[in-house]
């Protein structure tokens, strides 16, 4: 039930172009993206419910098609502060809220 | 408050022994969650309140965690008989409602000797 991620790890140099995405096996209602920096507590990126929307702000944006089970996150002209681990959570839905993380996507800017 | 506070920051005990971990979360947060990350790893999401209740608790690893929120407000999450491999970064967030911007405290590092 653990979403997959993909790739596992990414490097760019600044201004380059990232997606990272997030599968899984089960029906979703919504995914939950976040960032962490090595040593830091996660920052909530967004959160994509079904419908197949499409979000973002700044450079960094996402998709979440339902019928795919399938969310995407899009970095564009990536800056240096873009770098760290990405994490991408689904909740299946219903009464009870349960997300389930999947393993990362760990993001190097380099000059 | 300004944002989500635990505490303590550091925690170390002795297998065998109860801890309790307290989360503080932003004034006016209906949504509170708790997640565990061990060292290198992921996020291991544990359990979601909206005011007091918890609708779902199949989260927690075993009958040694549990956790309570009163007042709609302050969270304690207890572990007994620590073991081990319950070595990890409590981390607890909050939101406005569920299904919004979650923002996270700076977490409980929790070692186990």
């Amino acid at each position: 039930q653990q979403p997959v991620q993909s790739p596992q790890a990414v490097i760019l140099r600044e201004g380059e172009d990232a997606v990272i995405n997030c599968s899984s096996s089960k029906a979703l209602y919504s995914v939950h993206w976040y960032r962490q920096k090595h040593g830091e507590a996660p920052v909530f990126l967004m959160i994509l419910l079904k419908g197949g929307e499409q979000k973002g702000h700044d450079k960094i944006s996402a998709s979440f098609n339902e019928k795919k089970q399938q969310s995407s996150l899009y970095l564009t002209a990536s800056q240096l502060s873009y770098s760290g681990t990405y994490f991408c959570g689904t909740e299946k839905g219903g009464s009870n809220y349960k997300l389930t993380f999947g393993k990362g996507t760990l993001l190097t800017v380099n000059p | 408050g300004a944002g989500v506070s635990q505490s303590p920051s550091n925690k170390v005990t002795e297998k065998g022994k109860d801890v309790e971990l307290r989360c503080d979360p932003i004034s006016g947060h209906t949504a509170l969650y708790w997640y565990r990350q061990s060292l290198g790893q992921g996020l291991e999401f544990l359990i979601y309140f909206q005011g007091n209740s918890a609708p779902d608790k199949s989260g927690l690893p075993s009958d040694r965690f549990s956790a309570e929120r009163t007042g709609g407000s302050v969270s304690t999450l207890t572990i007994q008989r620590t073991q081990q491999e319950d070595s990890a970064v409590y981390l607890c967030a909050s939101s406005r409602e569920a299904l919004e911007t979650q923002y996270f405290g700076p977490g409980t590092r929790l070692l186990v000797l």
